[in-house]
């Protein structure tokens, strides 16, 4: 079983639906979860983190965290072309080494 | 505040040369990581820096080994490369109060 697994898609979504996006994490103790996006050719921009259970929204997006299923998503909302990307989840277990899914391409289409 | 900034951006080299790969983190940041991504295997951790110790290591031979000065400027090196060690290596920062990291531009390594 991997660390860290995503679905790699690609996911496919028309320009102004929401993007969902999913992430499940074996490690109990993982301790602080981060959102990357990355461009082809282009190294990874950290756009969302979220350590405690719940919902937390930044403009556009939404992660959320369930640490009893040990799942993560982010919701991408009003989805433009210029976010069509791999989207990475990354999880630590209290020090700084971030364990990678292997990302989920989306494709947000016009 | 500048980024991560990362040289050379990219770098040909051959089977069994040796390669040093500078970072200098976000002013104010201390922790300095190493990461290797390739298309078969993803990214994956190699090393962390912080106040000139190694604090944490990845699963890598011993080929690849890193450093870190005062200024927090790191430096990793691969001796005796093989083909596989082509790559895009990545380096990113974080704060003592932060646990987000940030990644530099990588350095796109390919060896011959």
């Amino acid at each position: 079983q991997k660390e860290v697994e995503q679905n790699s898609g690609p996911l496919s979504v028309p320009e102004g639906a929401i993007a969902s996006l999913n992430c499940t994490y074996s490690d109990r103790g993982s301790q602080s979860f981060f959102w990357y996006r990355q461009y082809s050719g282009k190294s990874p921009e950290l756009i969302m983190s979220i350590y405690s259970n719940g919902d937390k929204e930044d403009g556009r997006f939404t992660a959320q965290l369930n640490k009893a299923s040990q799942y993560v998503s982010l919701l991408i909302r009003d989805s433009q072309p210029s976010d069509s990307a791999t989207y990475l989840c990354a999880v630590t277990g209290g020090g700084n080494k971030l364990t990678f899914g292997t990302g989920t391409q989306l494709k947000v289409e016009l | 505040k500048a980024g991560v900034t990362q040289t050379p951006r990219y770098l040909i080299k051959t089977r069994g040369q040796q390669v040093t790969l500078s970072c200098s983190p976000i002013s104010g940041h201390r922790s300095v990581s190493w990461y290797q991504q390739t298309p078969g295997q993803g990214l994956q951790f190699l090393f962390e820096y912080f106040s000139e110790t190694q604090r944490n290591k990845g699963n890598f031979p011993g080929r690849f080994s890193g450093r870190q000065f005062s200024n927090s400027r790191s430096e990793m090196n691969v001796s005796t490369l093989e083909l596989g060690d082509s790559a895009l290596y990545l380096c990113a920062s974080s704060s003592i109060q932060d646990r987000r990291q940030f990644f530099g531009p990588g350095t796109r390594l390919t060896v011959l």
